[in-house]
């Protein structure tokens, strides 16, 4: 199957930074790409959707301004989530479709905000 | 009422023994189901995908879609500990380029 990685794949810092998260579509170009956030035992929720050359679609109760996205190339999505607070702790997965029918994911970045 | 209903578990098979893991869903317009398997703090990996109603195999892995009763399967034959993950199922009205619904995941163990 199609393979998505995603970099860093774990980051620590202190509430009020931002942090950049990276991915990329290595064997294939993804015109979009899907960013999904997961807690604790909860399963995946769909933040928005990142389009290259375009607005990034956030989904409904998702700040945009928090959660920045820009898809500069066809193979690489950025998420960054700016002034991060401890709620914003979280294991963030991107995803991109490889043909119509189904998403391959990233391995995923787990964040924590002291 | 969640779009997706998937029975958290956790459920816990010797080895060897078939599993049958279930998700219902509401929305009529979904098309495209799928099956994801993750292990813990990591990515989900795609185990298999089907269109519409039907059975699709592969390897240990069956997944089965009735459409009429909004009811999807994956059955497992001859569970191995290595099996031991959280299982997704997700779906879709129009394939991968658009949102995906998960269901919460079942958490399967394989007992040696």
């Amino acid at each position: 199957g199609a393979v998505v990685s995603q970099h860093p794949s774990r980051v620590i810092c202190k509430s009020g930074t931002s942090v950049k998260i990276e991915c990329r579509s290595l064997d294939f170009q993804a015109t979009t790409m899907f960013w999904y956030r997961q807690f604790p035992k909860q399963s995946l929720m769909l933040m928005a959707t990142s389009n290259e050359g375009s607005k990034a679609t956030y989904e409904q109760g998702v700040e945009k301004d928090k959660f920045l996205i820009n898809h500069a190339s066809l193979t690489l999505s950025t998420l960054t989530v700016t002034s991060a607070h401890p709620e914003d702790s979280s294991f963030y997965i991107c995803s991109a479709p490889e043909g119509v029918d189904t998403q391959y994911f990233g391995p995923g970045t787990r964040l924590t905000v002291l | 009422q969640k779009e997706v209903e998937q029975d958290p578990g956790p459920l816990s098979v010797p080895e060897g023994a078939i599993v049958s893991l279930n998700c219902t869903y509401s929305n009529s317009a979904f098309q495209y189901f799928m099956w994801y398997r993750q292990y813990s703090r990591k990515g989900p990996e795609l185990l298999m995908y089907t269109y519409s109603s039907g059975n699709k195999e592969d390897g240990r892995f069956t997944a089965q879609v009735d459409k009429s009763s909004k009811y999807i399967s994956l059955f497992i034959r001859d569970s191995q500990p290595s099996d031991s993950a959280t299982y997704l199922c997700a779906m879709s009205a129009s394939g991968g380029y658009q949102k995906v619904t998960f269901g919460t995941g079942t958490k399967l163990q394989v007992i040696p």
